[in-house]
């Protein structure tokens, strides 16, 4: 079945270690890619997103995607995480052969021990 | 300020009972659209309103149903007929069309059946 899989159900670093969330999805075709992050007791926001162009997308703070279409591939990173960024991360895929309905992967809950 | 709003943000409800989730927009989005959130699943679609008085099934609807009367909002119905209701209910914008994807999201309701 087609979907969006993020391969990581909890994850728990310590402050300053390097973050990679994955996530990969099975649709062909044009998709626009995202990612959503829900801190606790806050609304779900947008991180980042790519629609096209330079794969390599820069969010708000500090994060950052690469785009591998060949891996249909959209994995999320941080070079260093903060307490702060203790939330639970969920990638999207808006699929024009699924009639542009976004798709959300299971996500993946962070925990940043200080 | 601009945004979504959903109300009430906690909702109890007997079993056989109907009840109705409102979600209000004042972004000027043509399309909505309502999510249940369980753990470990991500965020699952239930219906979506391209448009108004036009709204279309999404993956989970059985027991639910919506009407779309006015731009600004999108109430959702959980029906005695939906068998495991309890859950958190997130309503979402989003522009239509062109490089429309990115949605913006309420703060969510949190239904529990007694």
């Amino acid at each position: 079945a087609q979907s969006v899989s993020q391969h990581n159900h909890h994850v728990i670093l310590s402050e300053a270690a390097s973050l990679e969330l994955g996530c990969n999805y099975s649709y062909g075709g044009t998709v626009n890619l995202f990612w959503y992050v829900q801190y606790p007791g806050q609304h779900l926001q947008l991180l980042l997103k790519y629609f096209s162009g330079d794969p390599l997308v820069k969010g708000i703070k500090g994060f950052e995607a690469e785009f591998i279409k060949s891996k249909f591939s959209f994995n999320l990173r941080k070079p260093s995480v903060q307490w702060s960024d203790t939330a639970e991360y969920f990638c999207a895929v808006r699929s024009y052969n699924q009639g542009g309905k976004l798709i959300f992967g299971q996500g993946t809950e962070l925990s940043v021990k200080p | 300020d601009g945004g979504i709003t959903q109300s009430p943000k906690y909702l109890f409800r007997k079993e056989g009972q109907n009840v109705t989730l409102s979600c209000e927009q004042n972004l000027n989005h043509d399309a909505m659209y309502w999510y249940r959130q369980d753990p470990g699943q991500g965020l699952r679609l239930i219906y979506y309103s391209q448009i108004v008085n036009d709204f279309q099934k999404g993956d989970i609807a059985e027991g639910y149903s919506v009407s779309r009367e006015k731009k600004e909002s999108f109430p959702l119905t959980v029906t005695s007929a939906q068998k495991n209701p309890t859950a958190f209910y997130l309503c979402a914008s989003s522009n239509s069309g062109g490089r429309a994807g990115e949605q913006f999201f309420g703060p969510g309701t949190r239904l529990t059946v007694l």
